[in-house]
């Protein structure tokens, strides 16, 4: 049985570029979160999708976006890209919303 | 401002030890307390959880403790072994989804 999935696993970009992050959550899960884990750091939510519409949004600038589409997957996008910008991008989904969120292992982005 | 303090920042443990790492928190609207494990190169995956009304939660060799009035909770691991070595988050939440996490514990277990 698949877990979260996210593509893709590691990714360079350069200062000023945007990037899109992606993200598959567990068949028959309905929420997905996003999260920012810099390097030593615990996670940081970014964002909650439920049902195609935001739940939650963390203090993050307006660079940060996202999407959840009909089939639940998800998409993260980040404009202007900042060298702090760098940091492991975590998926996490779940049956609804209030349960338990299950990880995906991450995008690492790293930005030159 | 951190909501969640955690602490040690790095255990280190003899093989068959206790692991004990401790979390405090601020927001008394808090009612979901995880605590997660991570290895290198994966994503935290949920250990074990706890609400507010209950003060002790055991899951095998993991038990949280939990004291509601002191707004602390901490983890132990009894009979450490090496596969136990990873980073761990305590965490919080308010009803909603949104995990705060603390900064982490990275444990290593001495074989």
């Amino acid at each position: 049985d698949a877990g979260v999935t996210q593509s893709p696993t590691h990714l360079i970009k350069t200062r000023g570029q945007q990037v899109t992050l992606r993200c598959s959550p567990i068949s028959g899960h309905k929420s997905v979160s996003w999260y920012q884990q810099v390097l030593g750091q615990g996670p940081q939510f970014i964002f909650q999708y439920y049902e195609k519409e935001e739940r939650g949004r963390g203090n993050f600038p307006d660079r940060f976006s996202a999407r959840q589409f009909p089939n639940y997957s998800s998409e993260l996008n980040v404009n202007a890209l900042l060298l702090g910008d760098s940091a492991l991008y975590l998926c996490a989904s779940s049956l609804a919303v209030q349960e338990t969120q299950y990880f995906g292992p991450g995008t690492r982005l790293l930005v030159l | 401002q951190q909501q969640v303090k955690q602490s040690p920042q790095s255990l280190i443990v003899q093989k068959g030890g206790i692991s004990i790492i401790n979390c405090a928190y601020e927001n008394t609207a808090f009612d979901y307390f995880p605590w997660y494990q991570q290895f290198p190169g994966k994503g935290p995956a949920l250990l074990i959880a706890i609400r507010p009304d209950v003060s002790e939660k055991k899951e095998g060799r993991f038990t949280i403790s939990f004291n509601k009035s002191a707004k602390q909770f901490s983890l132990h691991i009894m009979d450490s072994q090496p596969g136990d070595s990873a980073t761990y988050f305590c965490a919080a939440s308010m009803g909603d989804d949104k995990i705060i996490f603390g900064k982490g514990t990275r444990l290593h277990i001495l074989p």
